[in-house]
């Protein structure tokens, strides 16, 4: 089994509102990663976990916040968004292995920020 | 910092003819994989390849790394309607375990 599972699906939100983004993997994996993605565009991290801890951030804004409750789960909440936030939100997972430690991604969110 | 050029960054054919898909760096790389992404789907993996000149095949699709492990490419024979998508190259792992990902390539496959 290599499914990550992301919910919502599409998520319709207001500059003022606060939502949270929600990844779950089950594979025992234990680095999981949150990417943004614009249209025919390549993925762009934001953060990665590694063991549950934040071990990057690639200077991304505060008004996104990551959270990994547990080794299964991972949350992305979100404030005070801008319009130019609106995206694909892809969540991965991998085995931190050393040499071949392939992500498998999720199915994504589609954030609109009106 | 670690770069994959991918090319084409467009391509549409017709159904049935064949083509290639490039991905190349200065840098070595431990490990590449092909993704397969369809609008407002996550990116699908398709391979991982890790060994200098190693040759997957999956279907009608064919994935070679080079020697160097700087490059790689996919083929497609006789394409279908449903090979329809944006492919990328990632190859990892880099520093602190990122992929670097190729621009992509927006496949359309016309019937």
């Amino acid at each position: 089994d290599t499914e990550v599972t992301q919910t919502p699906k599409h998520l319709v939100m207001g500059m003022t509102n606060k939502k949270s983004l929600k990844c779950e993997q089950h594979m025992g994996h234990r680095a999981m990663y949150w990417y943004k993605q614009k249209a025919k565009k390549p993925p762009e991290l934001m953060f990665v976990y590694s063991y549950e801890k934040l071990s990057i951030n690639e200077s991304v804004p505060s008004r996104f916040s990551p959270e990994c409750p547990n080794s299964s789960l991972l949350n992305l909440h979100l404030h005070a968004l801008q319009p130019e936030d609106s995206a694909l939100y892809l969540c991965a997972s991998s085995q931190l292995r050393i040499h071949t430690d392939t992500q498998y991604f999720g199915p994504g969110t589609r954030l609109t920020v009106l | 910092t670690q770069l994959l050029e991918q090319s084409p960054q467009f391509l549409s054919i017709q159904e049935g003819e064949n083509l290639t898909v490039y991905c190349n760096s200065s840098s070595v790389f431990s490990s590449l994989q092909w993704y397969r992404q369809e609008p407002g789907e996550g990116p699908v993996l398709l391979v991982t390849v890790v060994t200098g000149g190693e040759v997957k095949k999956l279907k009608r699709l064919t994935f070679q790394f080079g020697d160097a492990r700087k490059d790689s490419s996919l083929h497609i024979t006789a394409a279908q309607t449903g090979d329809t998508g944006l492919y990328l190259c990632a190859g990892g792992p880099g520093s602190a375990r990122q992929l670097t990902f190729g621009s992509g390539t927006q496949l359309t496959v016309l019937p």
